[in-house]
């Protein structure tokens, strides 16, 4: 079966360092990839998406993803975090034949420290 | 404007009353989704709808039903709502054959007692 998995509940960076939250996924073909962003008491929001092509996708606010079919993996990144990232990430899957239905992954809660 | 409301967003039932969580949106778009949230387990797909009455049980129906009567308009229905339905509940949209790029209501927290 096809699932999502983020291995950090929780991260706790410092306010200018660099960042990278951990996606795995299972599914036997290659999937579309998503982040989705959560701001406290909000619903959530696109950051960035992979369909196919170039590995490294750019996302809003400077975050990129970069998809590795070998390790089946859809990492975050971003090179200084703000104290306004603080929030909770969610990878999340699509197949192409399953019309929009989203596999997520459990979220990575995102602390800055200043 | 580009945006899924979703009312109330806040709700308090005792264990046995009914709950109807309403959702709007102003996109046109054919997709509606269903989301609960839960500590630790993410998102999960309650129900999808691709149109009008064209609704789809998602991965955790039970318990639930739906209602789309106009496209802009999705219900979540709880008919006697249990203790283990508290949980925040998300409304989405997205355009038909839409491959995950939705838009998300700002959530509904439901407290069965």
């Amino acid at each position: 079966a096809q699932s999502v998995t983020q291995p950090d509940a929780r991260v706790t960076v410092s306010e200018g360092a660099s960042l990278q939250l951990r996606c795995k996924y299972s599914y036997s073909a290659t999937p579309y990839l998503f982040w989705y962003v959560q701001y406290p008491r909000q619903g959530l929001q696109l950051l960035l998406k992979y369909y196919s092509g170039d590995p490294v996708v750019q996302g809003v606010n400077s975050f990129e993803a970069e998809f590795s079919k070998s390790n089946s993996s859809f990492h975050l990144q971003k090179a200084s975090v703000h104290w306004s990232d603080s929030a909770v990430y969610f990878c999340a899957l699509s197949m192409y034949y399953n019309q929009g239905k989203l596999i997520f992954g459990q979220g990575t809660k995102l602390s800055i420290k200043p | 404007d580009m945006k899924v409301t979703q009312m109330p967003r806040y709700l308090i039932k005792r264990m046995g009353e009914n709950v109807l969580l309403e959702c709007g949106q102003d996109m046109s778009h054919e997709t509606m989704y269903w989301y609960r949230q839960d500590p630790g387990l993410g998102l999960q797909l309650i129900y999808i709808s691709y149109d009008v009455d064209s609704n789809s049980e998602g991965d955790i129906p039970k318990g639930y039903r739906v209602s789309r009567k106009k496209r802009e308009h999705f219900s979540l229905i709880l008919d006697s709502a249990k203790t283990n339905q508290t949980s925040v509940y998300f409304c989405a949209s997205s355009l038909a054959g839409n491959t995950g790029q939705l838009y998300f209501g700002e959530g509904s927290k439901l407290t069965v007692l």
